[in-house]
């Protein structure tokens, strides 16, 4: 079965820094790894999605890489701005299913 | 502006009562979820749906079943409600392909 590895689980940091958080799986046979953007009490938006045959995927201050090998993943962020303040999760599907699992999460603080 | 809507964003409802929770989508897509996240444990899949009338169990369907009649909605329904039932409820939908999933912005059900 897929487990899925968020780490750290919290992170708090000042603003302005460049922030980098992981992901990691155990199956590497992955269709797709996503991560999300979570605010408190909210559902989960789509921040990037990278394919299997992808390395990485760009969205503004926003950088993820995918090794499907070595079954990792890395979000960078860069510049951190309070506003980014929120839990990050990762999530992948194996082939041959869309059912996304996904792991705990990263709760990022950015303080002014 | 593609979206999933939950017909409620808080619940209170009594121990043994049957619940309904509905999610409806109106992008066309094929595949539907129910997820709960608890502090701690994540999200962890209930049920999910790849077409009209046809549902999967998740990882934990023990005390809920779904309906879905038409494309568009997906029905989550708890049968007797129990405390250990409280829990955030996460509803998406992923069209069959290399897409992302799409998620609703959740029911906060808290049973009494």
């Amino acid at each position: 079965k897929q487990e899925v590895t968020q780490i750290p689980a919290a992170l708090s940091v000042p603003e302005g820094e460049n922030l980098v958080l992981n992901c990691s799986f155990t199956d590497s046979a992955i269709y797709n790894l996503q991560w999300f953007r979570q605010d408190p009490g909210k559902g989960l938006t789509s921040l990037l999605l990278i394919q299997s045959s992808q390395r990485e995927q760009t969205s503004g201050r926003l950088n993820a890489s995918l090794d499907k090998s070595s079954g990792r993943s890395t979000l960078y962020i860069a510049a951190s701005q309070p506003g980014d303040s929120a839990t990050y999760l990762c999530a992948v599907d194996l082939v041959g299913s869309y059912i996304p699992t996904f792991g705990r999460g990263t709760s990022l603080i950015v303080h002014p | 502006d593609v979206k999933v809507t939950q017909s409620s964003r808080y619940l209170v409802k009594r121990t043994g009562e049957k619940v309904f929770l509905e999610c409806v989508q109106d992008m066309d897509h094929e595949n539907m979820f129910w997820y709960r996240q608890d502090p701690g444990l994540g999200l962890r899949l209930i049920y999910f749906s790849y077409d009209v009338k046809m549902k999967e169990k998740g990882d934990i369907p023990e005390g809920y079943s779904v309906s879905r009649e038409k494309k568009e909605r997906f029905s989550l329904i708890l049968e007797s409600a129990s405390t250990n039932q409280t829990s955030m409820y996460l509803c998406a939908s992923i069209y069959s392909g290399r897409s992302s999933a799409v998620f609703g912005p959740g029911t906060r059900l808290t049973v009494l």
